[in-house]
């Protein structure tokens, strides 16, 4: 079945470093991607999205690229904030194999970044 | 356009006791899915609710259980509780579509502590 698998956490960062957060995945369809963020206390909320091979996704100066070859969609920032400090989810929709709707989820990566 | 709301947003209980929990959906959404989320064992997906009929469900023992209403408002119930039901309970809503992303949007969660 489908599956999507993140790199262990947590990753510690210093203030201003570039942020690589790992995910993979396996689809017998074309699926959608997501990455969803965690802040402390609070409910997930979708960060950035990308429904097809080589689309972009982009927010608050994060980007992941769907990568239909490598079945990639790692997580980047150039210059991360100590705001920046939750956790994070890679996710993906699949309706022609998960035809049950649900999104598969990743395990979470915990990002730290100190000042 | 009002998110996901969830209340209450803390809950104490004791063991053996029942909780009840609600969830309102974003105005239009007709699918309502829950989650538990644990330190130990990340999000894990309990049930999901789409025109009032339970379509999918997670692994977990009968006593978490759950209903939706005509309004799509949900509500889930965990009953004879257990220490290890200790965990932020979390609401997602949405749209199911047969194409697209079927993106979910998540509330703030309810915080439960089973003493």
């Amino acid at each position: 079945g489908d599956s999507v698998t993140q790199m262990e956490g947590p990753v510690t960062l210093s203030e201003e470093a570039f942020l690589t957060i790992n995910c993979t995945y396996t689809a017998t369809g074309y699926p959608s991607l997501f990455w969803y963020v965690q802040y402390p206390g609070e409910g997930l909320q979708l960060l950035l999205k990308a429904t097809k091979a080589d689309d972009k996704g982009s927010n608050k100066g994060f980007e992941a690229t769907y990568r239909k070859e490598t079945t990639s969609f790692h997580l980047e920032k150039g210059s991360v904030q100590v705001s920046d400090s939750a956790v994070y989810f890679c996710a993906l929709s699949d309706l022609k194999s998960n035809s049950n709707y649900q999104l598969i989820w990743g395990a979470g990566t915990k990002l730290i970044i100190k000042p | 356009k009002a998110g996901v709301t969830q209340t209450p947003r803390y809950l104490i209980k004791t063991r053996g006791q029942q909780v009840t929990l609600s969830c309102s959906p974003i105005s239009g959404h007709r699918s309502v899915s829950w989650y538990q989320q644990t330190p130990g064992q990340g999000l894990q997906f309990l049930f999901e609710y789409f025109s009032e009929t339970q379509r999918n469900k997670g692994n977990f023992p009968g006593r978490f259980s759950g209903r939706q209403f005509s309004n799509s408002r949900s509500e889930m119930n965990v009953s004879t509780l257990e220490l290890g039901d200790s965990a932020l309970y979390l609401c997602a809503s949405s749209l199911r579509r047969a194409r697209g992303e079927n993106e979910q949007f998540f509330g703030p969660g309810t915080r439960l502590t089973v003493l």
